[in-house]
């Protein structure tokens, strides 16, 4: 929906290794999210971005950058990934409605 | 962002219509009530939003009270593929940078 991919859809790590997570669209959108979505929490905000470098922090942003190089590119980064940081993250763009569209998820797990 | 309150899970039957309640106590004046579902390994997917009275679409009604300190999504007639979670949101309809903030959700089990 709304021409949003994730890419790797799943990936396995090692703790301490770099993780980078795309998010790709294709309708130009302004804004775009990064979540993280654990068993207990619901979805929380990790990172946003309101332009091409323009980004701030969501509610938990320790552990993880975040880069907007173009309009359709949304890069998430975990410096060193740890065990805490295993989830599912998910991605999204503010569309039609003002509402928020997901895409398909990233299933992450840090050994 | 106000805090929202909804139970954590229901249980129905396929052809009946499902009510859930979500309360909003703190509502503010220019927030908006955004609900989204959620099937198992998928993201959240927008189904209805209003501010106040009733909405409805083709996928659910919503009905706001007049002090806005609650609101019910209603589906109607549903059917298995209906099991899903279902987030209640409260926020601006164009706050800053549209940030969400996602609660529990409440877990809908569609019998047979």
């Amino acid at each position: 929906d709304a021409g949003i991919t994730q890419s790797p859809r799943h990936k396995v790590t090692e703790t301490g290794t770099p993780v980078t997570l795309r998010c790709h669209q294709t309708e130009n959108h302004r804004y775009m999210y990064w979540y993280r979505q654990d068993p207990g929490h619901g979805l929380r905000l990790i990172h946003y971005s309101y332009g091409v470098k323009d980004t701030d922090k969501g509610e938990v942003s320790d552990g993880y950058s975040v880069s907007r190089s173009k309009t359709e590119d949304f890069l998430l980064t975990l410096e060193s990934a740890t065990s805490s940081q295993t989830s599912v993250y998910f991605c999204a763009i503010t569309g039609r409605q003002e509402t928020q569209y997901f895409g398909p998820g990233t299933r992450l797990l840090v050994l | 962002l106000a805090k929202t309150t909804q139970p954590i899970s229901m249980d129905s039957y396929e052809g009946q219509e499902v009510n859930i309640t979500c309360s909003h106590n703190n509502i503010a004046t220019n927030d908006y009530i955004t609900w989204y579902q959620q099937f198992p390994s998928q993201g959240p997917r927008f189904i209805i939003q209003g501010y106040k009275t009733k909405v409805t679409n083709e996928v659910a009604s919503l009905f706001i009270p007049a002090d806005r300190k609650s609101s019910t999504l209603s589906l109607p007639r549903v059917s298995l593929s209906d099991t899903a979670v279902y987030y209640c949101l409260v926020g601006g309809y164009k706050a800053a940078g549209n940030k969400l903030t996602f609660g529990g959700g409440t877990r809908v089990l569609v019998k047979p």
